[in-house]
């Protein structure tokens, strides 16, 4: 099993460039979650899906769309990139029930100029 | 605003000490209260977590220590080693509509000297 895994690793862009951040589980997990990474400021929920074909915001869903192309796939797109968007981002997945482990990918380190 | 508050930023423990992580909460609907590792450019992942019905969890050289009726909590690493050198991060979960969210404290910047 890869687990979690998410492409590209890395990826530089300039203002305005749009992108996709791709995200896929081997696990059969119903919920799959987009998070980014700051320094001094832990992780932040972006979006997350509970099922395949729903969506919720989180935290901080401002400047971004997600699609739960199916129960394996979850993409994140930048339709408009700004700077304030430099950031790592990791998606994870996770089973139904209430107490279960969220497991997390590799992480996207997205560099916007 | 930050509902999870995590203390402190840094830390640095001698090979053998205790390491020591601080977190507290704010929203009562939190209702498992995991905590993750991290290592530099790898994902988190799960440490060990607690749920609210008990006061302490002890896996190994890592226990949580759970306080309700303050809404604290803290991670004590017993006979720290150059290996525990990671990022730590203190969480809190809750039921969102047909899914659960974890909120994540800041984190803390465990290092072990040899």
């Amino acid at each position: 099993n890869a687990g979690v895994t998410q492409t590209p690793k890395f990826q530089v862009l300039k203002t305005g460039q749009s992108m996709t951040l791709q995200c896929a589980q081997d696990m059969n997990h119903n919920s799959m979650y987009w998070y980014r990474q700051d320094p001094g400021m832990g992780l932040r929920l972006i979006y997350y899906s509970a099922s395949e074909g729903t969506t919720d915001k989180g935290e901080v869903p401002n400047g971004y769309n997600v699609s739960r192309l199916n129960k394996r796939e979850f993409s994140l797109r930048l339709e408009s990139a700004a700077p304030s968007q430099t950031s790592v981002y990791f998606c994870a997945s996770k089973a139904g029930g209430s107490y279960n482990e969220q497991f997390f990918g590799p992480g996207t380190r997205l560099t916007v100029l | 605003q930050q509902q999870v508050k995590q203390s402190p930023q840094s830390l640095i423990v001698q090979k053998g000490g205790i390491s020591i992580i601080n977190c507290a909460y704010e929203n009562t609907a939190f209702d498992y209260f995991p905590w993750y590792q991290q290592f530099p450019g790898k994902g988190p992942a799960l440490l060990i977590a607690i749920r609210p019905d008990v006061s302490e969890k002890k896996e190994g050289r890592f226990t949580i220590s759970f306080n309700k009726s303050a809404k604290q909590f803290s991670l004590h690493i017993m006979d720290s080693q150059p290996g525990d050198s990671a990022t730590y991060f203190c969480a809190a979960s809750r039921r969102s509509g047909s899914a659960r969210q974890l909120t994540f404290g800041s984190g803390t910047q465990l290092t072990v000297l040899p």
